[in-house]
């Protein structure tokens, strides 16, 4: 049964500092990872989108990776800045257990203050 | 383009009610799916509608079903209500199936009281 995991549960930095965010899944055989922004009380935002041929994807400030055999994706946040406060999840979309079917970690919850 | 239109964005029920959500997915999606979340049990998948067709179904009680119409449109029906229905409701809508991205919609808040 696939499980994704996400470290750490929250983060509280100030301002322009580089960040990290942590994914790992127990099972290997994926379609794709997607990285996706909340909001307090809102829809989810997709950010970045890592296809299982590929090891990384680039939007902006933001750099996500992929190392399948490992079962980790990193989000990599630039320059942080106080609108990037917002819990981010990872998911995956697995080969097994039927179709268009993502499973989605606990989040981060970010919260970058000036 | 347009989003992934979910309708409405509140609701207030009562228990033992039944409710009705909505889902416009983007121009030329075929897939419809759709999620619970909650504080306790974060993001849970429901169901997945293509072409009309239930593909597959997470692991929640019969009083939870959907219905996919011929212009990918999809509602989902949760029968007597129960206080722990209280959650977000999340639509997604992909292109197809397996390497296709997700845009999800904001979202309905359900509350039952």
């Amino acid at each position: 049964k696939q499980e994704v995991t996400q470290i750490p549960a929250a983060l509280s930095v100030p301002e322009g500092e580089n960040l990290v965010l942590n994914c790992s899944f127990t099972d290997s055989a994926i379609y794709n990872l997607q990285w996706f922004r909340q909001d307090p009380g809102k829809g989810l935002t997709s950010l970045l989108l890592i296809q299982s041929s590929q090891r990384e994807q680039t939007s902006g400030r933001l750099n996500a990776s992929l190392d399948k055999s490992s079962g980790r994706s990193t989000l990599y946040i630039a320059a942080s800045q106080p609108g990037d406060s917002a819990t981010y999840l990872c998911a995956v979309s697995p080969h097994s257990g039927g179709y268009n079917k993502l499973i989605f970690g606990a989040g981060t919850r970010l919260a970058v203050h000036p | 383009k347009a989003g992934v239109t979910q309708t409405p964005r509140y609701l207030i029920k009562t228990r033992g009610q039944q409710v009705t959500l909505s889902c416009s997915p983007i121009s030329g999606h075929r897939s419809v799916s759709w999620y619970q979340q909650t504080p306790g049990q974060g993001l849970q998948f429901l169901f997945e509608y293509f072409s009309e067709t239930q593909r597959n179904k997470g692991n929640f009680p019969g009083r939870f079903s959907g219905r996919q119409f011929s212009n990918s449109r999809s509602e989902m029906n949760v029968s007597t209500l129960e206080l722990g229905d209280s959650a977000l409701y999340l639509c997604a809508s992909s292109l197809a199936e397996g390497g296709y991205g997700y845009t999800f919609g904001s979202g309905t808040r359900l509350t039952v009281v």
